[in-house]
């Protein structure tokens, strides 16, 4: 069984560091073609796509916020972690951890979910 | 402004079919055939409903089916039933960048009237 959760800060100020930590359970990062993503939702808004690696320790980054952007991972934990830099209010959102996987050839759907964390970014 | 635009709402009475289309360009929709749709209740994380256009995961009613035509993909719902009135969000793997990315629609809010 599948599982993932979020965790990190509710509340950040502007310009502070965002250190966000993905726990999961139910596969490894050390397999072949396992992934973590995270994907955020401003509220009332659309979903972003924001980062991801994987088990060969390759990252990508969303092309507007790579600049901001960390992704790390620690296989013996089963953990991701995102960082985001410079935190402005335009920022607050509810921060996403998905399960992604890659093959050959191309590429499976997020196909679990954690359930999410609201993050406020306000002084 | 999202990169895959979505209508921002449709609506359907129980039993009708509805469609929602998802238009993004060469570079995504149109390039790839890793076009997926989430379902969304409100406070309730993302669930994959579509992947690769047209499939469905188990445990997906086959009341949803996908479709795509050049760079528009579209999600359809038969036989609408109450629960399936929730934000649908389609996302597209994109290489614009050359590095692997993945964009998202606006959403798509269902009613069941």
């Amino acid at each position: 069984q599948v599982t993932l959760r979020e965790s990190g800060p509710a509340l950040v100020k502007p310009t502070q560091t965002l250190t966000l930590t993905c726990t999961f359970s139910g596969f490894s990062l050390s397999t072949s073609g396992m992934c973590v993503s995270w994907i955020r939702q401003p509220p009332g808004k659309a979903l972003e796509w924001l980062a991801l690696i994987d088990w060969d320790d390759d990252k990508y980054y969303s092309t507007s916020l790579k600049t901001r952007l960390t992704i790390s991972k620690d296989t013996s934990k089963n953990q991701v972690v995102l960082t985001m830099t410079n935190m402005d209010p335009v920022d607050t959102a509810t921060y996403y951890c998905a399960r992604i996987r890659r093959y050959s050839s191309g590429w499976y759907p997020l196909d679990y979910w954690g359930q999410g964390t609201l993050v406020t970014v306000s002084s | 402004q999202s990169a895959l635009t979505q209508p921002a709402s449709v609506s359907g009475s129980p039993g009708q079919s509805i469609t929602i289309s998802c238009t993004g360009t060469s570079s995504d929709v149109g390039g790839y055939n890793y076009v997926s749709w989430y379902q969304q209740h409100p406070g309730k994380a993302p669930k994959l409903m579509i992947y690769d256009v047209s499939n469905r995961p188990s445990g997906v009613s086959n009341r949803f089916s996908g479709s795509k035509s050049g760079n528009t993909a579209s999600l359809t719902i038969s036989g609408l039933q109450a629960e399936d009135e929730a934000d649908y969000y389609c996302s597209s793997y994109t290489s614009s960048s050359t590095l692997p990315n993945w964009v998202f629609g606006g959403g798509t809010k269902l009613t069941v009237l």
